[in-house]
């Protein structure tokens, strides 16, 4: 079946650290991937989003490029902010399966002052 | 003027109970979602409604029964609810042939079952 691995949080970074969250995935057709944010008590929210290999997805900084070689798609940002704090979900999404969103566990984002 | 609306947003019952959380998306669109998510963060669908259509049933127990009146609402009734089911409930909606391409969420339905 289809899944999504993320790293494993917490991450804890100062301030204008570069940031990497890792995301591998498995999928029985072509996936599109996505990034979704969550931000405390809210619902999550679109990040960015990739359609096909070597794209790149980008977004408020955060970027992400689709690797078919390495069925990988990891966030990447060069300067972290407070305001970045949350959670981050790494998704796919099948052609011919267009209705479900398959997520990965969520990587715990914070970044201190 | 929120876009996808849950309510309520809190929710705390007993074991045994039925209850019921409603959602409406005022932005057009035409497919609308169910989410578990549980303690761990981990998020994964339940149903998917497509012009009141059922499109994805993913192995929920029938004790959860999704109802969609119109292409604006779907509401999830639980009956007897377990300890496992606490959870935070996101409702969530598409475009018109978009599918999972862009989800909007709304704000979640925190579940406790004591």
């Amino acid at each position: 079946g289809d899944s999504v691995t993320q790293m494993e949080g917490p991450v804890t970074l100062s301030e204008e650290a570069f940031l990497t969250i890792n995301c591998t995935y498995t999928a029985t057709g072509y996936p599109s991937l996505f990034w979704y944010v969550q931000y405390p008590g809210e619902g999550l929210q679109l990040l960015l989003k990739a359609t096909k290999a070597d794209d790149k997805g980008s977004n408020k900084g955060f970027e992400a490029t689709y690797r078919k070689e390495t069925t990988s798609f990891h966030l990447e940002k060069g300067s972290v902010q407070v305001s970045d704090s949350a959670v981050y979900f790494c998704a796919l999404s099948v052609r011919g399966s267009n209705y479900k969103l398959t997520f990965g566990k969520g990587t715990l984002l914070t970044v201190n002052p | 003027d929120t876009a996808v609306s849950q309510t309520p947003k809190y929710l705390v019952t007993q074991m045994g109970n039925d209850k019921s959380i409603k959602c409406e998306q005022n932005l057009g669109h035409d497919t609308m979602y169910w989410y578990k998510q549980d303690s761990k963060k981990f998020l994964k669908i339940m149903f998917s409604y497509n012009n009141k259509e059922l499109i994805i049933n993913e192995t929920v127990p029938n004790r959860f029964s999704p109802k969609s009146p119109d292409k604006a609402h779907l509401n999830l009734h639980i009956n007897s609810l377990e300890l496992g089911d606490s959870a935070v409930y996101f409702c969530a909606s598409s475009p018109p042939g978009q599918g999972a391409e862009k989800l909007f969420f709304g704000s979640g339905t925190q579940l406790s079952v004591l």
